[in-house]
Parts: C-alpha cells; sequence; structure tokens
C-alpha cells in the first residue's frame, strides 16, 4: 500500500507555463519534503513544511512555491517552468527529525 | 557543512555474492544520522537502512548490513547474496537537523550497482 502518493507519475508542460505537481500521505507525518533531482545526480532538497510552518532552502528559485493545505497534502508549484527545471521531483515524509524519511515514487517533470 | 563522498560511481557484482558499497562523511555535529536508499531506474526512493551517531551496533535489516566505523567516518553498505533486483543506484545520506524542524539529507553521489547472473 502507498502510504506517500505522488501524482501524476509523469508531467509534461510547456516552457513558461505553471504547472502543479502534488503529494499525500497517509502516515500523518508531520513533516512534508520536496526534492528536486535532475538526471544522474543526488536529490536536492528545495522546502519543506514542519506541519505548517514553511521552510525554504537558500538557493530554492523564487520560482518554486509550495502549498499544504491540511497535514496530508502538499504541493509544488513551478511558476514559470524553464528548459532547466525538468527533472524528477519527489516529495518525502518524516514523522520526527530523527527518523527516516519516506519517498513518493516522485514526479517526472518534461518541460516543451 | 555536511559532505557525503561516494567514490564508487558504477559496481559490479556475480548473483549471489556480497557486496559492499563505500560512504564517507564528515560533519561536526555530534549528533548525525546516516542512511542508505535504493533508486531503481523507475525512479522511486526506497529506504534501505539507517544508523544513529550514537548507535553502539552496526544496523542491519534482513540482507542490508552497515559497517559502521565511527573513528574513521565511514558507514558502508553490505548487501549479502545479492539478487538481480538488487541493480539500482544507491544513495548514501546524512541528516541534518533543521532549524525549522524537520531534517534534511545530504545525499551522495550514489552508486550504480549491476547485478550479472
Amino acid at each position: 500500500d502507498a502510504m506517500v502518493i505522488q501524482n501524476p507519475r509523469y508531467q509534461v508542460t510547456q516552457f513558461g507555463k505553471p504547472v502543479t505537481l502534488s503529494c499525500s500521505q497517509t502516515l500523518n507525518h508531520n513533516v512534508m519534503y520536496w526534492y528536486q533531482q535532475k538526471s544522474s545526480q543526488a536529490p536536492k532538497l528545495l522546502f519543506h513544511y514542519y506541519d505548517k510552518d514553511f521552510n525554504n532552502e537558500a538557493d530554492t528559485p523564487d520560482n518554486f512555491q509550495s502549498r499544504r493545505p491540511n497535514t496530508s497534502f502538499c504541493f509544488l508549484d513551478i511558476r514559470s517552468p524553464g528548459l532547466g527545471d525538468a527533472a524528477m521531483y519527489l516529495c518525502a515524509t518524516s514523522r520526527a527529525p530523527d527518523q527516516p524519511q519516506h519517498f513518493g515514487d516522485g514526479t517526472r517533470l518534461s518541460i516543451l | 557543512a555536511q559532505k557525503i563522498t561516494q567514490t564508487q560511481p558504477g559496481m559490479f557484482v556475480q548473483e549471489k555474492e556480497a557486496v559492499t558499497l563505500d560512504c564517507t562523511y564528515d560533519t561536526s555535529d555530534p549528533s548525525y544520522g546516516l542512511f542508505w536508499y535504493k533508486q531503481p531506474s523507475s525512479g522511486e526512493m526506497i529506504f534501505l537502512i539507517y544508523q544513529g551517531s550514537y548507535d553502539q551496533q552496526n544496523a542491519t535489516e534482513g540482507r542490508y548490513s552497515l559497517n559502521f566505523q565511527k573513528a574513521r567516518k565511514s558507514a558502508n553498505l553490505v548487501i549479502s547474496a545479492s539478487q538481480l533486483g538488487d541493480s539500482a543506484m544507491y544513495f548514501c545520506a546524512m541528516r541534518e537537523d533543521l532549524t525549522g524542524g524537520g531534517n534534511k539529507l545530504t545525499f551522495g553521489t550514489g552508486t550504480q550497482l549491476k547485478v550479472e547472473l
């Protein structure tokens, strides 16, 4: 049973057209994370929510935004996607700071 | 700043053999956690094993064990009795506690493991 669910699995958008990726969890974890993973690279943290508190990484572009309307859902909004934003986007959750992060299957974003 | 180093970009192992994937780390924090994740070609990130910096014993999870040598700052993953389904990218990661709560994983560059018949 999937516990961290990302939709869609594959997303294609046009250059400059806003796109939203979604993540939901059935684990009731307090913390949700968004990572960006470009081809052949390690995942890189974009931001995370601890409950409703939003925490942005210093080098995350302003083009990337996030929303967490409730415990179960978290969204990644890319306001004006550029070609360099093509990547796998991974959502993860953790129950507590010292516990492992559980990842979803990811959304692979392509930019035309 | 924390740093994770995986020096093996690719590894080959024969089915049923054991394989060790190397990971070294650098941190000034006395409390930290080390993780190994498996990422198949389909893209999902699968948690394998965790070692806390204060854990006295090496972590084990089924066929996975973590050879934790604190003085050497190494946390190598050992996979016993390799299976074809073990072919994947393997990432070593270190937990950094964030001031806003939660934690940040700093990942190594990964090791691509190929299991052969």
